[in-house]
């Protein structure tokens, strides 16, 4: 079984630029989730879609953040602009649904903004 | 406010000898609760669970215990092995949501 896919692994950028993250959640995983962890810290959901549905964005800083999962597969999760307290590794995970207890994660993106 | 605390950053042992990492929760409300571990440049993988309503689960080399009076669970590791070196996060989610709050983790570093 194929695991979640994450691109890019590593991403450098200016401060105010934008950046794009994809990830492919596990066949048949309904529910999706983006994890920003900052160094030293555990991970910290932003986000969590069931199917291409939001189900919890209270922690999305919805200024600069913004992310989708339009046919309820792949989703991206998208920084403008970027501060550099957004340096980051960003990990998407994947469950078979909301009511599943485990998440299976992807490897992340590993975000530098300079 | 960290609502699901690891007090030590890292713990060091030797291999063949027991690992116990520990946890400490606040939030009454968390009735579930996952270690998960990771190693550099993964992303974390699930090791073990526990339910509030249990004080124990084993599985081989790994145990859980869970004191729920004291908010207070911890993972056993017996016998350490060099492979067990990792980071470990413990994690807890409450009845009413499924959202996971995740602790600072551990570094587990397990020498030959």
């Amino acid at each position: 079984e194929a695991g979640v896919a994450q691109s890019p692994r590593y991403k450098i950028i200016e401060k105010r630029q934008s950046v794009a993250f994809w990830c492919n959640p596990i066949s048949g995983h309904a529910t999706l989730y983006w994890y920003q962890q900052i160094l030293g810290q555990g991970p910290k959901l932003l986000i969590q879609f069931q199917n291409n549905g939001v189900v919890d964005d209270s922690q999305l800083p919805k200024d600069r953040f913004s992310a989708e999962r339009l046919k309820g597969v792949d989703s991206t999760l998208k920084i403008q602009p970027a501060k550099l307290e957004d340096s980051a590794v960003y990990l998407c995970a994947s469950s078979l649904d909301s009511f599943s207890y485990e998440q299976y994660f992807g490897p992340g993106t590993r975000l530098t903004v300079t | 406010d960290q609502q699901v605390k690891q007090n030590s950053p890292s713990l060091s042992v030797q291999e063949g000898r027991i690992s116990i990492l520990n946890c400490d929760y606040t939030n009454s409300m968390f009735d579930y609760f996952l270690w998960y571990k990771k190693y550099p440049a993964e992303g974390p993988t699930f090791l073990i669970s526990i339910s509030s309503i249990k004080d124990k689960n084993e599985d081989g080399r790994f145990t859980v215990f869970l004191n729920k009076s004291a908010k207070h669970l911890s993972l056993h590791i017996v016998p350490s092995q060099p492979g067990d070196s990792a980071v470990y996060f413990c994690a807890a989610r409450p009845g009413s949501n499924y959202k996971l709050t995740f602790g600072k983790g551990t570094l587990l570093t397990v020498n030959p």
